[in-house]
């Protein structure tokens, strides 16, 4: 199966301090791409980061960074110094070369506390 | 357009009626995507184009549900014989070529449907 998997339905996290949001996906292709989306209560979906899966250095994003464990199938996110406007859902997404469409997470809602 | 935009925002409607839920992708996108976000769910995968063709509609739930996307540019996702159960958020994205590895897709802010 063809899945993603986030396992926090909601975290929450103090202004300025780091969270890690999780992610596990599932796949049978060699080649494909990882990534996470914010999504705020506007709806519109904003790419946060990616990762290729043949790269083994972990992407970074100026606050945000990703711990890629290819053997795990793991893609955590990391968001360092959090801010009030980090607020939103998070949705861990994976693309296939075989299937050429997203496959998302059911997200995670990152509350950030002043 | 600077971005994808969706029409209308907002969409109530009546058990049994017919719906048309549009989308304008970036100028010179050929890739475009519906998704499907139900309430406390991940956006699920409807249809793709490539230009002018559905490359995989492997994702439309039943026949009640069509796109179309005549010019390779605008689409029009349309639902007939709307159920209580298709009430939900439907995001279209487009990307420069959805055959390119990890082309990055950007969303619209959604069309939210309401089915009564």
């Amino acid at each position: 199966a063809q899945t993603v998997t986030q396992s926090q339905p909601e975290m929450s996290v103090q202004e300025a301090e780091t969270v890690t949001l999780s992610c596990t996906y599932d796949t049978s292709e060699s080649d494909y791409y990882l990534f996470w989306y914010k999504q705020p209560p506007s709806r519109q979906m904003i790419l946060v980061i990616r990762q290729e899966a043949y790269k083994q250095q972990n992407a970074t994003e100026n606050r945000f960074s990703v711990n890629f464990q290819k053997a795990a199938k793991s893609f955590s996110l990391k968001i360092s110094d959090s801010q009030l406007g980090d607020a939103a859902m998070y949705f861990c997404a994976r693309w296939g070369s075989g299937t050429y469409k997203y496959i998302f997470g059911t997200g995670t809602r990152l509350k950030v506390l002043a | 357009g600077a971005g994808v935009s969706q029409t209308p925002s907002n969409k109530v409607t009546e058990k049994g009626k017919y719906v048309e839920l549009r989308c304008d992708p970036i100028s010179g996108h050929t890739a475009l995507y519906w998704y499907r976000q139900s309430l406390g769910q991940g956006p699920e995968f409807l249809i793709y184009f490539q230009g002018t063709g559905a490359a995989d509609d492997s994702g439309l739930p039943n026949d009640r549900f069509f796109a179309v996307r005549p010019e390779g540019s605008v689409s029009t996702l349309k639902i007939q014989r709307t159920e209580r159960g298709d009430s939900a958020v439907y995001l279209c994205a487009s990307s420069r070529g959805g055959g390119v590895a990890g082309n990055e897709q950007f969303f619209g802010p959604g069309t939210r449907l309401t089915v009564l």
